[in-house]
């Protein structure tokens, strides 16, 4: 099973400063296979970047993914008050497992 | 716009089954597409428990298997998960979700369950 990391914890950061979110993986994970999500309080998972780097329907083009093999970034590069929330990355294995990281939580400072 | 939701009992006794629905509005179950469980616990990160495709195969998560089912009926457009032998352990919120490309596109707006007697 691929284990995701994620740095750091939390991240406390002011609004319109540039956010930078890492995701580890425990071996190589195709590109296509990687996906970033945001979580508000009591919300359900937003879906944001798939394929490592690709925006989801009506993402704003300040989230931005990149990276390959073990190590993935969500940037993201002028916050907003509503950016600030729980960052999951995920990744999608050959067994068709889905599994998560741990989560970043962005707050404000 | 495909939207979903999830609906069932919020409370069920330690040893009993959870069972949960989920219904698809704005799109067919069986456009080619699949269809996942997710939990959380409390103030914890995510899981994934399993998914299933509109001709009902299906692809669990290891550390569930033993205990979980998921089944799709098109008819109704829905989507169910059964987890068998709960315990406080498996108290959280379940989210249903529908896929995009190799991750969660559409998501339910999660039903907290709890197992107490």
């Amino acid at each position: 099973e691929i284990v995701l990391t994620q740095s750091p914890g939390t991240l406390s950061l002011s609004p319109g400063e540039r956010a930078t979110l890492s995701c580890r993986a425990s071996q190589s994970v195709s590109s296509n296979y990687l996906a970033w999500y945001q979580q508000k309080p009591g919300q359900a998972p937003r879906l944001l970047i798939y394929a490592a780097s690709i925006r989801a329907t009506g993402i704003p083009d300040r989230f931005s993914g990149s990276g390959s093999g073990t190590d993935f970034t969500l940037t993201i590069s002028r916050l907003e008050p509503e950016d600030f929330a729980v960052y999951y990355c995920q990744q999608y294995d050959s067994s068709r497992m889905y599994t998560f990281g741990q989560g970043t939580k962005l707050e404000i400072k | 716009q495909v939207q979903l939701q999830e609906s069932g009992p919020g409370l069920v006794k330690p040893s009993g089954t959870l069972s949960l629905t989920c219904t698809v509005s704005g799109g067919s179950i069986s456009n080619d597409n699949w269809w996942s469980w997710v939990r959380q616990s409390p103030g914890k990160g995510l899981e994934w428990i399993g998914e299933t495709s509109h001709g009902g195969a299906t692809t669990y998560n290891p550390s569930l298997k033993s205990r979980v089912t998921i089944s799709v009926d098109k008819s109704r457009n829905q989507f169910s998960l059964k987890l068998n032998s709960v315990t406080a352990a498996d108290t959280a919120f379940y989210y249903c979700a529908g896929h995009g490309f190799y991750s969660l596109e559409w998501w339910g707006q999660g039903t907290l369950v709890t197992v107490s007697s």
